[in-house]
């Protein structure tokens, strides 16, 4: 079955640690995303990605990197410079330009203990 | 500046009541609308889209919405409620200029009473 992956389901990290959160889809998308989602806040974009090899920064990009190596993975690295870490992340891919349709993976909740 | 706003936040509905989700956007661009369901701990959910054919969108789920320009809105209803409607929903606005980015509303949490 054609689809997105993210894991782990559940992530606890100690303050200071960085962790990297998994992405993977088999929908051969181009384009992929990252979300927080914080409760009553909605869904804001910490990153995006339309092609391999290039990334641009969302609307809360401050304290997570990315990378986009290859078509079907974008890790999401939450570092120890992102200050209130525990939240649901979402990750989502469309087909890109062409495509205004988002699909999403199931979530990460990471909680910072 | 593009945006979309969800009313209310909390619905309560009876089950079989109708349900409405009001969702309005601002834009000077034609917009593409969408509505997602996100059940506890999930991912969301594609219900429908609105791509500027037909005005009356049918979903998922039973689930309909009508795009009305001249009140910028895309409010979401079902005739019926059932108790596996119980869910977030979000309202979702894109446009042919910005493809690669959706703006999401706020979300509305739907609960059904028995």
């Amino acid at each position: 079955d054609g689809g997105i992956t993210q894991s782990p389901k559940y992530l606890f990290r100690k303050e200071g640690q960085n962790v990297t959160l998994s992405c993977e889809q088999n929908l051969n998308h181009d384009a992929m995303y990252w979300y927080r989602q914080d409760p009553g806040q909605g869904l804001r974009l910490i990153y995006y990605s339309q092609i391999v090899n290039d990334f641009q920064k969302g609307d809360i990009a401050e304290g997570y990197s990315v990378s986009r190596e290859k078509k079907e993975s974008f890790p999401l690295t939450v570092t120890s410079a992102q200050k209130n870490p525990t939240a649901f992340y979402l990750c989502a891919s469309s087909l890109g330009t062409s495509s205004h349709e988002q699909f999403f993976g199931p979530g990460t909740r990471l909680t910072v203990l | 500046a593009q945006s979309v706003t969800q009313l209310g936040s909390h619905v309560s509905v009876s089950e079989g009541a109708l349900v409405l989700l009001r969702c309005n956007y601002s834009s000077s661009v034609p917009p593409y609308l969408f509505w997602y369901v996100q059940y506890p701990n999930q991912g969301l959910q594609l219900l429908l889209k609105y791509t500027s054919a037909a005005t009356l969108v049918k979903g998922i789920n039973g689930f309909e919405a009508e795009f009305k320009k001249s009140e910028t809105s895309f409010h979401l209803t079902k005739p019926s409620a059932h108790m596996s409607d119980a869910a977030e929903y979000f309202c979702a606005v894109t446009f042919y200029s910005s493809a690669s980015k959706i703006i999401f509303g706020s979300g509305t949490r739907l609960s059904i009473r028995p």
